[in-house]
């Protein structure tokens, strides 16, 4: 596609359940991000995939969270255990270089 | 710990009034500064980027302002527009991680 697919775009899980968000990069950008947006604030980095290097996961939160990317395409993140804290919009983001990223219109998470 | 430090928080101008947005950062090895804007219900979006080694940058309505030495920069908007209401995040990039570290945000209303 022309830009970056996230889905579902609005998820509601009661705490405590697993939930899976996904992320479609823009064909051909070899690096992906996910970072985290919470209500007036800025955007908190997750994890960074960078084409087969082992991916830089030091701003997942808790072992609660892990993410991975299949055939250097599609991302999965996974919330196990489900927190209210955990209540935010994820963004995903792909790239080719520093001056190229694009980001999706993200996955709106609430967790009741 | 805020690598970097965004003002103000909201902020409020009249059409046709300059906008103003302040950034500063601690981390030297930053070595790309963009502005991102982020429109309700949607992913940030590349608005303008300055290096470094350049003292300011100017798309259209949008300068840059770059000040190596104090560790600041900043977002001008000439002309302010209502259509230009929306949040602006600073951000910052290092070579060394392959990430963007990004500001709190700052929420922008222009008022016709």
């Amino acid at each position: 596609g022309a830009g970056v697919s996230q889905s579902p775009s609005n998820k509601v899980t009661e705490k405590g359940k697993d939930v899976e968000l996904r992320c479609d990069p823009i064909s051909g950008h070899t690096a992906l991000y996910w970072y985290r947006q919470s209500l007036g604030q800025g955007l908190e980095f997750l994890i960074y995939f960078q084409g087969n290097s082992a991916p830089d996961k030091s701003g997942l939160p808790s072992d609660r969270f892990s993410a991975e990317r299949t055939g250097g395409s599609v991302s999965t993140l996974t919330i196990q255990r489900t927190q209210q804290e955990d209540s935010a919009v994820y963004l995903c983001a792909s790239s080719r270089n520093r001056d190229g990223y694009t980001f999706g219109s993200g996955t709106r998470l609430t967790v009741v | 710990q805020q690598q970097v430090k965004q003002s103000p928080q909201s902020l409020i101008v009249q059409k046709g009034g300059i906008s103003i947005i302040n950034c500063a950062y601690e981390n030297t090895a930053f070595d790309y500064f963009p502005w991102y804007q982020q429109f309700p219900g949607k992913g940030p979006a590349l608005l303008i980027a300055i290096r470094p080694d350049v003292s300011e940058k100017k798309e259209g309505r949008f300068t840059i302002s770059f000040n190596k030495s104090a560790k600041q920069f900043s977002l001008h908007i000439m002309d302010s527009q209502p259509g230009d209401s929306a949040t602006y995040f600073c951000a910052a990039f290092s070579g060394a991680t392959n990430k963007l570290i990004f500001g709190t945000g700052t929420l922008l209303a222009v008022q016709p």
